[in-house]
């Protein structure tokens, strides 16, 4: 069985602050795959991230960074200098085993304030 | 230049009618899915084709029954609507059914009266 958690439900930011959004994910496979993705106010859902489980090197891109840590089974995403733009709900994802489904956290809805 | 697209974006039905959403990629891609959002936002895999082969069947009322009549498309129709399949409906597709990532489309958002 695979699982994503994302404790954190809503989340309010002043514009430039710096925000970490978790993700906790459950697993036995030693293989899996982890994602994220945003989902704006306009309701698509823009892939941003895919990392696999044999490497855990952080990723930057921009102002966004992600931090995979296999020991506490996670997968943070942070912003930093945030901005309105970023406001949407962004959601971890997991991918366990090649014949798996993808199974989504409930998300997390991040709003940036001016 | 769409990758994903769906039709229609809104759809609002009466209870007890039939409808449907199609669903094409131009990526290429070989697996497609559907998915459901609930009012939560929380996502849910319905069904998933690889090369029209179903390989993922949830635990979805057999009221939805989806058709795959080319890897470019997966089409997904749904019989004698009820009040609570009232959602937002996303397509996505993947190069394979491996680890690759899921390119979502604009989700059709159904509204059943």
């Amino acid at each position: 069985a695979q699982k994503v958690t994302q404790a954190q439900t809503e989340i309010s930011v002043v514009e430039k602050e710096d925000v970490t959004l978790d993700c906790v994910y459950e697993t036995r496979d030693t293989t899996y795959y982890l994602f994220w993705y945003k989902q704006p106010p306009s309701g698509e859902l823009v892939f941003l991230i895919r990392r696999n489980s044999f490497d855990e090197q952080n990723e930057i891109s921009g102002r966004y960074s992600w931090n995979f840590q296999k020991s506490t089974s996670s997968f943070n995403f942070t912003i930093t200098a945030s901005q309105v733009v970023d406001s949407a709900v962004y959601f971890c994802a997991l991918k366990a085993g090649a014949n798996s489904k993808l199974t989504f956290g409930k998300g997390i809805t991040l709003s940036v304030r001016p | 230049d769409t990758a994903v697209s769906q039709t229609p974006k809104y759809l609002v039905t009466q209870m007890g009618n039939d409808k449907s959403i199609k669903c094409e990629q131009n990526l290429g891609h070989d697996t497609m899915y559907w998915y459901k959002q609930d009012s939560k936002k929380f996502l849910k895999i319905m069904f998933s084709y690889n090369n029209k082969e179903l390989i993922i069947n949830e635990t979805v009322p057999n009221r939805f029954s989806p058709k795959s009549p080319d890897k470019a498309h997966l089409n997904l129709h749904i019989n004698s609507l009820e009040l609570g399949d009232s959602a937002v409906y996303f397509c996505a597709s993947s190069r394979d059914r491996l680890y690759n990532e899921q390119f979502f489309g604009p989700g059709t958002r159904l509204t059943v009266l």
